[in-house]
């Protein structure tokens, strides 16, 4: 597909389970991000891969959240022992920095997300 | 620190008049800001940037401003119509993209 992809779009746990959430960006999109978004709150940066880079890990709330990114392309993001505030909608998206007239820009392209909630 | 603000209160306008919304920053010195949509249970969809040496982009309906000495962008959306009824945020280009919390527009019939 041409676009960002999700999965799975809904997951329901028990409270100290772990989930395992999968992005897989636009081919050739060399940057990826995770957000999460809670119920009418705003994007909430967690972390961040750039290239062969070391990840910008620095939105990650707790050490229960961890990412990798495989070869370069999809991504998963790892909530070890779930709680109940962990429940959210979690966002990906990639994006490519394009060399423009002006300078190079980055322009979000993201998924439709995986909707988390944690009983 | 480093704060990109949007108002947290939702617009509501009636059909057909201007849509201000408004993107105060401190302490970022961005190459560019950009904006985006948001409609429910979707992730957020790109619509225009500008540069830092811009003052004004048009698109369509859309017009944004830049002002790097007031540190703040406006984004107008003119003749609006209820299908333009979802959540605007603004994003800073800083390191990485950086996002507001977004503003909810209501464009009532």
């Amino acid at each position: 597909g041409a676009g960002v992809s999700q999965s799975p779009s809904n997951k329901v746990t028990e409270k100290g389970k772990d989930v395992e959430l999968r992005c897989d960006p636009i081919s050739g999109h060399t940057a990826l991000y995770w957000y999460r978004q809670s119920l009418g709150q705003g994007l909430e940066f967690l972390i961040y891969f750039q290239g062969n880079s070391a990840p910008d890990k620095s939105g990650l709330p707790s050490d229960r959240f961890s990412a990798e990114r495989t070869g370069g392309s999809v991504s998963t993001l790892t909530i070890q022992r779930t709680q109940q505030e962990d429940s959210a909608v979690y966002l990906c998206a990639s994006s490519q920095r394009v060399g423009l007239a002006g300078g190079p820009v980055e322009t979000q392209y993201f998924g439709p997300g995986t909707r988390l909630l944690v009983l | 620190s480093q704060k990109i603000e949007q108002n947290s209160e939702a617009l509501n306008i009636q059909e057909g008049k201007t849509a201000t919304l408004t993107c105060n920053y401190t302490n970022y010195s961005p190459a560019y800001l950009q904006w985006y949509r948001q409609d429910p249970g979707r992730g957020p969809v790109f619509l225009l940037l500008i540069r830092e040496n811009e003052k004004e982009k048009r698109k369509e309906r859309l017009k944004v401003t830049f002002d790097t000495t007031l540190k703040q962008s406006l984004f107008h959306i003119t003749a609006s119509q209820p299908a333009d009824s979802a959540t605007y945020l603004c994003a800073l280009y800083f390191q990485k993209l950086v996002f507001g919390t977004g503003t909810r527009l209501l464009v009532s019939p």
